[in-house]
C-alpha cells in the first residue's frame, strides 16, 4: 500500500523564482493539503485540494496557488519566491468520507537564495 | 484566533519513565484531535487521533482528551531513546477541513 510521495526532494531555488512541486497521495485517499512548516514551528496549513477544487485556503498570499488532478495529485506552486518561503512543504492525503485522520508525504525541502 | 498550544520543551525524561505531553486548544467545539512524531529532519507521523472525553490506548501510548477543560494530552509508557523526538498536537476546529497545529514540544529520553 503505497503511502503520499512527494517531489522533488530538495529543491534550491533564487529570489523571485518560481516552483512546483507535486504530491500522489495514498492509494485511496482523495483529499490533498498542503503545509508549510518553517524550523522550529507546527506545520502551517496552505490549502485543501478535493474533487479538484480548492476548498479551503489558509492565511497564505496569492503567490501560493495549487492544482488537483483527476487522478487526485496535486500541485503547489509558489511565485516570486522570497527568503521566507524556505521550508519545509509537506502534503497530507485523506478519504473525505469516514476518518479525518491525514497522512504526511516525506516533504521537500525548499532553500530560496 | 484559534490557537493549539504547546510547551516547546526540551522535557527529558529518563528510559522507562513515563513521558506527559499537554496540548491546549481554544475553540470549546473542536471535535477532532491528533497525535503526531516528528523526527529531526523528517516529516510527522501520525501517533493516534482522539475524538471522544476520556483516555484512548494504544500500545505505549494513551492520549487523554478533556474538552471541557479544552486540554489533550499523550501519555508515553517506559519511555525509550528512540521516542526522542517532536509531539505535534493538532486540532481540527469545527466548520472547518484544515489541521491547526501546536509548534510541537521536543522530547529527550534519556538513556
Amino acid at each position: 500500500d503505497a503511502g503520499v510521495t512527494q517531489s522533488p526532494t530538495h529543491l534550491i531555488k533564487t529570489r523571485g523564482q518560481q516552483v512546483t512541486l507535486r504530491c500522489s497521495p495514498k492509494s485511496g485517499h482523495d483529499t490533498v493539503s498542503w503545509y508549510q512548516q518553517a524550523l522550529g514551528q507546527g506545520p502551517q496549513f496552505i490549502f485543501q485540494y478535493y474533487e479538484e477544487e480548492e476548498r479551503q485556503r489558509g492565511n497564505f498570499p496569492d503567490r501560493f496557488s495549487g492544482h488537483q488532478f483527476p487522478n487526485y495529485s496535486s500541485e503547489l506552486n509558489v511565485n516570486a519566491l522570497l527568503l521566507g518561503d524556505s521550508a519545509l512543504y509537506l502534503c497530507a492525503s485523506r478519504r473525505d468520507y469516514g476518518t479525518d485522520t491525514q497522512y504526511f508525504g516525506p516533504g521537500t525541502r525548499l532553500t530560496v537564495l | 484566533q484559534k490557537e493549539v498550544e504547546q510547551n516547546s520543551g526540551p522535557l527529558s525524561v529518563p528510559e522507562g519513565a513515563i513521558a506527559s505531553l499537554n496540548c491546549t486548544y481554544s475553540d470549546r467545539v473542536s471535535q477532532s484531535f491528533f497525535w503526531y512524531r516528528q523526527y529531526s529532519g523528517k516529516s510527522p507521523e501520525l501517533i493516534m487521533s482522539i475524538y471522544s472525553n476520556g483516555d484512548k490506548e494504544d500500545g505505549r501510548f494513551t492520549a487523554q482528551l478533556n474538552k471541557a477543560s479544552q486540554y489533550v494530552s499523550l501519555l508515553i509508557r517506559d519511555s525509550q531513546p528512540s521516542d526522542s523526538a517532536t509531539y505535534l498536537c493538532a486540532v481540527i476546529f469545527s466548520g472547518t477541513y484544515k489541521y491547526i497545529f501546536g509548534t510541537g514540544t521536543r522530547l529527550k529520553v534519556l538513556a
